[in-house]
């Protein structure tokens, strides 16, 4: 089993930047895709391949990824950003499995 | 416009059998491997099943592995989860997803998701 850590919360002021992190073995190795998911909706994909970002996704959102932090940025954030996110990885470690983060609610103030 | 749509969930009793269906459309079906992920209400997401495009790769979670069997059809556009020998964490809303860049059915992004069905477990 792969474990991805994120921090339960983080909370923002509009306008300001969040950092979403996910912290996992060697997860710089790996690619990490990211979901936002607002509340009574299906999960959206933001970012792929650690910084890649879906067309119709606003540039505000990015991501890295190195040694044992994959990170998700949302610059200049908005009410309408306020969701819980995911981060995801594949592990082939006794078997070809995903996994995901536990999950951050993003709060705007 | 690229859909999904789950059906097939309900209430099921402990040790019961229940097939979910998930029909896509808006996209060559066959190309892409598809994925079930759960959700138990108020908690995480948790990646079930992956399936390539050709079906030649199947991929499960070790909380399902030998119980839940994916499948698909594409000549219908649709992709099954059977689930046998159901217990009541097996209770949660179930997504179906489409990969967004290959067929394998591994290592990808889920890119479009359905609205998801909801499973009960509980006699």
């Amino acid at each position: 089993s792969y474990v991805l850590t994120q921090p339960p919360s983080v909370s923002v002021a509009p306008g300001q930047a969040a950092t979403v992190t996910c912290g996992g073995n060697n997860i710089g190795r790996k690619s990490v895709h990211w979901y936002q998911q607002r509340p009574g909706q299906a999960p959206v994909l933001v970012v792929y391949d650690d910084s890649e970002r879906p067309s119709g996704i606003p540039e505000r959102f990015s991501g890295s990824n190195s040694g044992i932090t994959a990170t998700l940025t949302i610059s200049r954030v908005e009410a309408g950003d306020e969701a819980d996110y995911y981060c995801h990885v594949w592990d082939s470690t006794g078997g070809h499995r995903g996994f995901f983060g536990g999950g951050t609610k993003l709060t705007v103030l | 416009e690229v859909h999904l749509l789950e059906s097939g969930g309900g209430l099921v009793q402990p040790g019961g059998s229940l097939r979910l269906s998930c029909v896509a459309s808006g996209f060559t079906f066959s190309t892409f491997a598809m994925t079930w992920v759960r959700q138990v209400p108020g908690k995480g997401l948790e990646w079930v099943s992956s399936l390539s495009g050709s079906s030649a790769s199947t991929y499960y979670a070790d909380s399902v592995k030998d119980r839940f069997t994916i499948s698909r059809d594409n000549s219908k556009n649709t992709v099954h989860l059977q689930m046998n020998r159901l217990r009541a964490e097996d209770t949660a809303i179930y997504y179906c997803a489409k990969d967004l860049q290959d067929s394998s059915g591994y290592g990808d992004a889920f890119h479009i998701w359905g609205q998801g069905i909801k499973v009960t477990v509980s006699s």
